[in-house]
């Protein structure tokens, strides 16, 4: 157990509203990131965190924002959210010291964008 | 950072040796290679890494060969499981950040 929590695992939401999706954590790592997991894509990174309040883009930012206020939290909003945004969402958190290291990952937000 | 290349799917027989095979042809001397592997709607679980000896851990051991431009990774006893996707990731450059790929599919067969 990673300490991960995700939370809603699922949700089902209308084109045009707001969604945030939250990532909590128990060990107070320092690196947390988001990503999205999509068939053929495979798993894309959207933003990371490496610290309160110090945040920075991945592959796929776009149409996503991110904020850390505390070293336990880091959520995902999707300010309006598009069809496109259907997807599986994975929270992972860095043991190690640096951005990489092992990752662990949560058990996954699964959206649905009507 | 450098771009792996994998089969898109494996068999295995269970209880035999499952070789993963990944190239990694423009790897740079500071870039690590990390292996994971996702079995069906849970998060990805990481397996090893190593940078370029070879690595072994109570999952797996991974192969580098010595020009780097390639790695195996070795589940010894392979079980139904294993039965995953398992993605090769070479990081450690400029960004430093894991980025996957659409790994291998390991199916493994009674």
């Amino acid at each position: 157990d990673a300490g991960i929590t995700q939370s809603p695992r699922h949700k089902v939401t209308e084109t045009g509203t707001p969604v945030t999706l939250r990532c909590h954590q128990t060990e107070n790592h320092r690196y947390m990131y988001w990503y999205r997991q999509d068939p053929g894509h495979g798993l894309r990174l959207i933003h990371y965190s490496y610290g309160v309040k110090d945040t920075d883009k991945g592959e796929v930012s776009d149409g996503y924002s991110v904020s850390r206020s505390k070293t336990e939290d880091f959520l995902l909003t999707l300010e309006s959210a598009t069809s496109s945004q259907t997807s599986v969402y994975f929270c992972a958190i860095s043991k190690g010291q640096g951005l990489t290291g092992e990752l662990f990952f949560g058990e996954g937000s699964r959206l649905t964008v009507l | 950072d450098a771009k792996t290349t994998q089969p898109t799917s494996m068999d295995c027989a269970e209880g035999r040796a499952a070789n993963l095979p990944c190239n990694h042809s423009t790897i740079s001397g500071n870039e690590y290679v990390y292996w994971y592997r996702q079995i069906h709607s849970q998060g990805p679980q990481y397996i090893i890494h190593g940078l370029k000896n070879n690595e072994t851990n109570e999952m797996a051991s991974l192969i580098i060969t010595e020009d780097r431009k390639s790695s195996t990774l070795i589940l010894p006893h392979a079980t139904l499981r294993d039965t995953a996707v398992y993605y090769c990731i070479v990081t450690g450059g400029a960004t430093n950040k894991l980025i996957f790929g659409t790994g291998t599919l390991l199916a493994v067969q009674p």
